[in-house]
Protein backbone atom coordinates (compact mmCIF):
# COMPACT_ATOMS: atom_id res chain seq x y z
CA UNK A 1 0.00 0.00 0.00
CA UNK A 2 1.43 3.37 -1.06
CA UNK A 3 1.90 5.35 2.60
CA UNK A 4 3.53 8.15 3.38
CA UNK A 5 4.63 9.11 7.01
CA UNK A 6 6.12 11.93 8.61
CA UNK A 7 7.51 12.67 11.78
CA UNK A 8 7.48 14.23 14.47
CA UNK A 9 3.76 15.58 14.37
CA UNK A 10 4.54 18.69 15.72
CA UNK A 11 7.53 20.37 17.32
CA UNK A 12 8.12 23.52 18.84
CA UNK A 13 11.70 25.26 18.42
CA UNK A 14 13.01 28.81 19.33
CA UNK A 15 13.61 31.38 16.75
CA UNK A 16 17.34 31.07 16.01
CA UNK A 17 17.83 27.23 16.09
CA UNK A 18 17.32 24.65 13.35
CA UNK A 19 15.74 21.70 12.95
CA UNK A 20 14.75 18.44 10.77
CA UNK A 21 11.17 16.88 9.74
CA UNK A 22 11.34 13.11 8.32
CA UNK A 23 8.95 11.80 5.78
CA UNK A 24 9.45 8.05 4.96
CA UNK A 25 7.43 6.49 1.77
CA UNK A 26 6.49 2.91 0.54
CA UNK A 27 5.42 4.45 -2.92
CA UNK A 28 6.01 2.70 -5.95
CA UNK A 29 6.86 3.41 -9.25
CA UNK A 30 8.44 6.21 -7.33
CA UNK A 31 8.54 9.79 -8.96
CA UNK A 32 9.22 12.31 -6.87
CA UNK A 33 8.91 14.18 -3.58
CA UNK A 34 7.99 17.35 -2.75
CA UNK A 35 7.93 19.10 0.20
CA UNK A 36 4.90 22.25 0.97
CA UNK A 37 4.45 24.63 3.66
CA UNK A 38 1.22 25.18 4.58
CA UNK A 39 0.15 28.08 6.89
CA UNK A 40 -2.69 27.79 8.96
CA UNK A 41 -5.78 27.84 6.91
CA UNK A 42 -4.41 28.31 3.39
CA UNK A 43 -3.50 25.93 0.52
CA UNK A 44 -0.02 24.20 0.26
CA UNK A 45 2.81 25.99 -1.24
CA UNK A 46 5.59 24.37 -2.85
CA UNK A 47 8.67 24.20 -1.21
CA UNK A 48 11.22 21.74 -2.90
CA UNK A 49 10.43 18.87 -5.44
CA UNK A 50 13.27 16.10 -5.96
CA UNK A 51 13.48 13.17 -8.33
CA UNK A 52 14.96 9.82 -7.75
CA UNK A 53 18.74 10.90 -8.91
CA UNK A 54 19.05 13.78 -6.38
CA UNK A 55 20.28 13.87 -3.11
CA UNK A 56 19.66 17.57 -2.02
CA UNK A 57 17.98 20.84 -3.08
CA UNK A 58 17.92 23.80 -1.46
CA UNK A 59 15.26 26.42 -1.54
CA UNK A 60 17.12 29.71 0.86
CA UNK A 61 16.82 28.35 4.47
CA UNK A 62 14.72 25.03 3.47
CA UNK A 63 17.11 21.94 2.45
CA UNK A 64 15.36 18.93 1.26
CA UNK A 65 17.34 15.33 1.36
CA UNK A 66 16.62 12.34 -0.44
CA UNK A 67 17.40 8.94 0.17
CA UNK A 68 15.86 6.93 -2.37
CA UNK A 69 17.59 3.58 -1.55
CA UNK A 70 15.96 3.64 2.44
CA UNK A 71 12.90 5.60 1.18
CA UNK A 72 13.77 8.78 3.34
CA UNK A 73 13.49 12.69 3.13
CA UNK A 74 14.09 15.11 5.44
CA UNK A 75 13.52 18.21 5.72
CA UNK A 76 16.27 21.04 7.09
CA UNK A 77 15.04 24.39 8.30
CA UNK A 78 17.87 26.64 9.55
CA UNK A 79 17.62 29.58 11.40
CA UNK A 80 14.00 29.54 11.87
CA UNK A 81 12.02 32.30 11.79
CA UNK A 82 8.75 33.38 13.21
CA UNK A 83 7.43 33.07 9.76
CA UNK A 84 8.19 29.06 9.67
CA UNK A 85 5.45 28.27 12.18
CA UNK A 86 3.35 26.63 9.46
CA UNK A 87 2.42 22.35 8.67
CA UNK A 88 5.23 20.61 6.29
CA UNK A 89 3.35 18.52 4.46
CA UNK A 90 5.53 15.46 2.22
CA UNK A 91 3.73 14.60 -0.77
CA UNK A 92 5.24 11.59 -3.00
CA UNK A 93 4.18 11.16 -6.83
CA UNK A 94 3.96 7.45 -8.17
CA UNK A 95 3.80 7.14 -11.94
CA UNK A 96 2.20 4.05 -13.11
CA UNK A 97 0.69 5.20 -16.48
CA UNK A 98 -1.55 8.12 -14.37
CA UNK A 99 0.26 10.40 -11.53
CA UNK A 100 -1.27 9.58 -8.27
CA UNK A 101 0.05 12.30 -5.12
CA UNK A 102 0.36 10.52 -1.88
CA UNK A 103 0.01 13.05 0.99
CA UNK A 104 1.57 12.60 4.40
CA UNK A 105 -0.53 14.08 7.59
CA UNK A 106 2.55 16.69 8.01
CA UNK A 107 4.09 17.75 11.04
CA UNK A 108 3.14 21.00 12.59
CA UNK A 109 6.08 23.48 13.74
CA UNK A 110 5.55 26.23 15.98
CA UNK A 111 8.83 28.99 16.45
CA UNK A 112 8.16 30.89 19.66
CA UNK A 113 10.48 34.67 20.12
CA UNK B 1 -1.26 36.73 -11.79
CA UNK B 2 -1.25 32.71 -12.25
CA UNK B 3 -3.45 31.35 -9.97
CA UNK B 4 -6.01 28.57 -8.81
CA UNK B 5 -9.68 30.39 -7.21
CA UNK B 6 -12.10 28.58 -5.03
CA UNK B 7 -16.38 30.09 -4.42
CA UNK B 8 -17.05 30.06 -2.05
CA UNK B 9 -14.49 30.52 0.71
CA UNK B 10 -17.16 29.95 3.64
CA UNK B 11 -20.13 28.32 3.37
CA UNK B 12 -22.66 27.37 5.80
CA UNK B 13 -25.34 25.07 4.65
CA UNK B 14 -28.11 22.74 5.91
CA UNK B 15 -28.26 18.50 5.47
CA UNK B 16 -29.94 17.54 2.08
CA UNK B 17 -29.09 20.72 0.21
CA UNK B 18 -27.38 20.65 -2.88
CA UNK B 19 -24.20 23.09 -3.35
CA UNK B 20 -21.58 23.29 -5.36
CA UNK B 21 -17.77 24.69 -5.19
CA UNK B 22 -16.03 26.11 -7.75
CA UNK B 23 -12.94 26.16 -8.94
CA UNK B 24 -10.70 27.80 -11.75
CA UNK B 25 -7.24 28.02 -13.44
CA UNK B 26 -6.11 30.47 -15.20
CA UNK B 27 -2.69 28.35 -16.13
CA UNK B 28 -3.76 26.20 -18.77
CA UNK B 29 -3.15 22.76 -16.72
CA UNK B 30 -4.43 19.61 -17.54
CA UNK B 31 -4.62 18.02 -14.11
CA UNK B 32 -6.67 19.34 -11.40
CA UNK B 33 -8.04 17.74 -7.73
CA UNK B 34 -9.94 18.28 -4.99
CA UNK B 35 -8.87 17.77 -1.54
CA UNK B 36 -10.41 17.61 2.22
CA UNK B 37 -8.46 18.31 4.76
CA UNK B 38 -9.85 17.47 8.44
CA UNK B 39 -7.89 17.98 11.58
CA UNK B 40 -5.41 15.04 12.39
CA UNK B 41 -6.39 13.19 8.48
CA UNK B 42 -4.12 15.45 6.52
CA UNK B 43 -4.86 16.24 2.57
CA UNK B 44 -7.43 13.39 1.33
CA UNK B 45 -8.05 13.42 -2.48
CA UNK B 46 -11.46 13.21 -3.33
CA UNK B 47 -11.38 13.47 -7.19
CA UNK B 48 -9.29 13.91 -10.04
CA UNK B 49 -9.16 15.32 -13.23
CA UNK B 50 -6.31 14.19 -16.08
CA UNK B 51 -8.04 16.76 -18.64
CA UNK B 52 -11.41 17.81 -20.23
CA UNK B 53 -14.24 14.72 -19.53
CA UNK B 54 -11.46 12.61 -18.09
CA UNK B 55 -12.02 12.19 -14.30
CA UNK B 56 -11.73 9.56 -11.69
CA UNK B 57 -12.32 8.74 -8.34
CA UNK B 58 -9.38 9.50 -5.26
CA UNK B 59 -9.49 8.14 -2.00
CA UNK B 60 -12.66 9.36 -0.64
CA UNK B 61 -15.26 10.30 -3.32
CA UNK B 62 -18.59 9.08 -1.59
CA UNK B 63 -20.80 11.91 -1.62
CA UNK B 64 -19.38 14.25 -4.01
CA UNK B 65 -19.61 14.63 -7.59
CA UNK B 66 -17.32 16.03 -10.18
CA UNK B 67 -17.42 17.34 -13.90
CA UNK B 68 -14.56 18.80 -16.40
CA UNK B 69 -16.31 19.89 -19.23
CA UNK B 70 -13.61 22.86 -19.64
CA UNK B 71 -9.96 22.67 -18.85
CA UNK B 72 -9.91 25.87 -16.78
CA UNK B 73 -13.01 24.60 -14.33
CA UNK B 74 -13.46 21.93 -12.51
CA UNK B 75 -16.62 22.38 -10.13
CA UNK B 76 -17.26 19.83 -6.94
CA UNK B 77 -20.77 19.28 -6.29
CA UNK B 78 -22.40 17.85 -2.70
CA UNK B 79 -25.77 16.12 -4.43
CA UNK B 80 -26.80 15.83 -0.69
CA UNK B 81 -24.43 17.22 1.93
CA UNK B 82 -24.46 15.52 5.34
CA UNK B 83 -22.34 16.74 8.44
CA UNK B 84 -19.51 14.39 7.96
CA UNK B 85 -18.90 16.71 4.69
CA UNK B 86 -17.92 19.22 7.50
CA UNK B 87 -14.54 20.00 6.15
CA UNK B 88 -11.70 22.43 4.80
CA UNK B 89 -12.08 22.06 0.92
CA UNK B 90 -8.66 22.40 -1.02
CA UNK B 91 -8.54 22.66 -5.38
CA UNK B 92 -5.56 22.10 -6.82
CA UNK B 93 -4.07 21.97 -10.73
CA UNK B 94 -1.08 21.06 -12.26
CA UNK B 95 1.25 20.12 -15.71
CA UNK B 96 0.95 16.43 -15.79
CA UNK B 97 3.09 15.29 -12.55
CA UNK B 98 4.57 18.69 -11.92
CA UNK B 99 3.71 20.59 -8.74
CA UNK B 100 0.11 21.36 -7.46
CA UNK B 101 -0.83 24.78 -7.02
CA UNK B 102 -3.62 25.04 -4.52
CA UNK B 103 -6.55 27.66 -4.38
CA UNK B 104 -7.35 29.46 -0.92
CA UNK B 105 -9.58 26.93 0.39
CA UNK B 106 -13.64 26.64 1.02
CA UNK B 107 -14.05 25.89 4.54
CA UNK B 108 -17.74 24.23 4.49
CA UNK B 109 -19.86 23.70 7.37
CA UNK B 110 -22.82 21.49 7.07
CA UNK B 111 -25.37 21.64 9.97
Amino acid sequence: KNQVEQSPQSLIILEGKNCTLQCNYTVSPFSNLRWYKQDTGRGPVSLTIMTFSENTKSNGRYTATLDADTKQSSLHITASQLSDSASYICVVSANSGTYKYIFGTGTRLKVLA
Amino acid sequence: EAQVTQNPRYLITVTGKKLTVTCSQNMNHEYMSWYRQDPGLGLRQIYYSMNVEVTDKGDVPEGYKVSRKEKRNFPLILESPSPNQTSLYFCASSPWGETQYFGPGTRLLVL
